[in-house]
């Protein structure tokens, strides 16, 4: 079945610092790759997307690269800021799916 | 605001007792979801309706679990008889099913479910 496996967490950076927070996925067919983030006290919401192989997603200075040959879509982000501290969710819907499944979360900790 | 409303907010209850939690998605969302997330995990995939019509639920889903919606707006989630072991955060979402495709849901805050 389809599954997502991120690393497990907290991860703690200082202000700046380099992120990498890896995701690997199990899929039959040629999913979907989203993350989520959840900010405290908020709900989920969609940070960036990628629908087909080598295609980057991005946004707010994150990105992630769909590799369809590592069954990989780790997400980075150059510098870190204290106001990223939240929960980020790897997912994964197949193509014409409606059901998108999360990963287990990884809450970062981002210190000033 | 118009994003995704759940109600109540935080529900604490005896174990056997029912509760309903409502949601009202994005009014022109089509598509509205059901997830339960326990404490250190992701999201879990409970139930789908487009439009009223339910059509997935998960095996997660006992028969305790019902959900309903009705004219294809706002949705309930009943859990009759109620077990220590439903204690979680109920999530809804909602999509437009021509963007489905493309994965984006937009989620409410949660109902957090306490059975004491």
């Amino acid at each position: 079945g389809n599954s997502v496996t991120q690393m497990e967490g907290p991860v703690t950076l200082s202000e700046e610092a380099f992120l990498t927070i890896n995701c690997t996925y199990t899929a039959t067919g040629y999913p979907s790759l989203f993350w989520y983030v959840q900010y405290p006290g908020e709900g989920l919401q969609l940070l960036l997307k990628a629908t087909k192989a080598d295609d980057k997603g991005s946004n707010k200075g994150f990105e992630a690269t769909y590799r369809k040959e590592t069954t990989s879509f780790h997400l980075e982000k150059g510098s870190v800021q204290v106001s990223d501290s939240a929960v980020y969710f790897c997912a994964l819907r197949n193509t014409g799916g409606f059901k998108t499944i999360f990963g287990a979360g990884t809450r970062l900790f981002v210190k000033a | 605001d118009t994003g995704v409303s759940q109600d109540p907010r935080h529900k604490i209850t005896k174990r056997g007792q029912n509760v309903t939690f409502r949601c009202d998605p994005i009014s022109e969302h089509n598509r509205l979801y059901w997830y339960r997330q326990t404490l250190g995990q992701g999201p879990e995939f409970l139930t789908y309706f487009q439009n009223e019509a339910q059509l997935e639920k998960s095996r997660l889903l006992s028969d305790r679990f019902s959900a309903e919606r009705p004219k294809g707006s706002f949705s309930t989630l009943e859990i009759q008889r109620t077990e220590q072991g439903d204690s979680a955060m109920y999530l809804c979402a909602s999509s437009l099913a021509e963007t489905a495709n493309t994965g984006e849901l937009f989620f409410g805050e949660g109902s957090r479910l306490t059975v004491l």
